[in-house]
């Protein structure tokens, strides 16, 4: 079974521009959630997705955006792009998104913004 | 507030020593601790899940406690390996119904020298 795979692994924006972040989970898995990872706050939630539904978000201004498609795959969308969003973006999928269920990591998508 | 504190920050051991990483949380309502392993420039790996009833899991050479009357929780690693080297991530999840819920530490560097 392929696992969670995260495009593109690395991306160079500049500041004000926009960028979208692909993340497609293991087959089956329907609940996909995001978090960004840096070296100061360590991982923190951004939102999950289950069914094509936001259903839950984290504390992170309205700049940070996704969606979930029929087919489970996600997407998150920066836009206006700050110095401070350079990150390892995470996307993790399961199958549900139950309190106990094992998350599934992808290998990231390292942003830098320049 | 939430929080999950983890100690030590970082640590260097010789390959075949044994070694123990802390987690202390403030976290209420409590629901499940998780210790994840995340190699460099890769996702977090899932190692083990326990919840409230749970006061040991192992998964191989890696095995976890929980107290969750003193709210902690400590990973013992066996016999270390040079591909012991990562950050150790402990991530606790209150009753918030989802995976949205999930507390991160900041994480351990583990280092392993022949």
């Amino acid at each position: 079974k392929a696992g969670v795979t995260q495009t593109p692994r690395y991306l160079i924006k500049t500041r004000g521009q926009q960028v979208t972040l692909s993340c497609s989970p293991i087959s089956g898995h329907r609940s996909v959630s995001w978090y960004q990872q840096t070296p100061g706050q360590g991982l923190q939630f951004l939102f999950e997705y289950f069914s094509e539904t936001q259903r839950n978000k984290g504390n992170f201004p309205g700049r940070f955006s996704g969606r979930q498609f029929s087919n489970s795959r996600s997407e998150m969308n920066v836009s206006t792009l700050e110095l401070g969003d350079s990150a390892l973006y995470l996307c993790a999928s399961s199958l549900t998104g139950g309190e106990a269920e094992k998350l599934f990591f992808g290998s990231g998508t390292q942003l830098s913004v320049l | 507030k939430n929080q999950v504190e983890q100690s030590p920050q970082s640590l260097i051991i010789l390959e075949g020593k044994n070694c123990t990483l802390q987690c202390n949380y403030t976290v209420s309502p409590f629901s499940n601790l998780r210790w994840y392993k995340q190699d460099t420039g890769r996702g977090p790996v899932s190692l083990t899940i326990m919840t409230f009833s749970e006061n040991t899991k192992s998964n191989g050479r890696y095995t976890a406690t929980l107290d969750a009357d003193t709210k902690q929780s400590s990973l013992h690693i066996t016999a270390s390996q040079l591909s012991d080297s990562a950050s150790y991530i402990c991530v606790v999840s209150d009753y918030g119904g989802s995976q949205g819920n999930l507390i991160f530490g900041k994480g351990t560097k583990l280092s392993v020298k022949p």
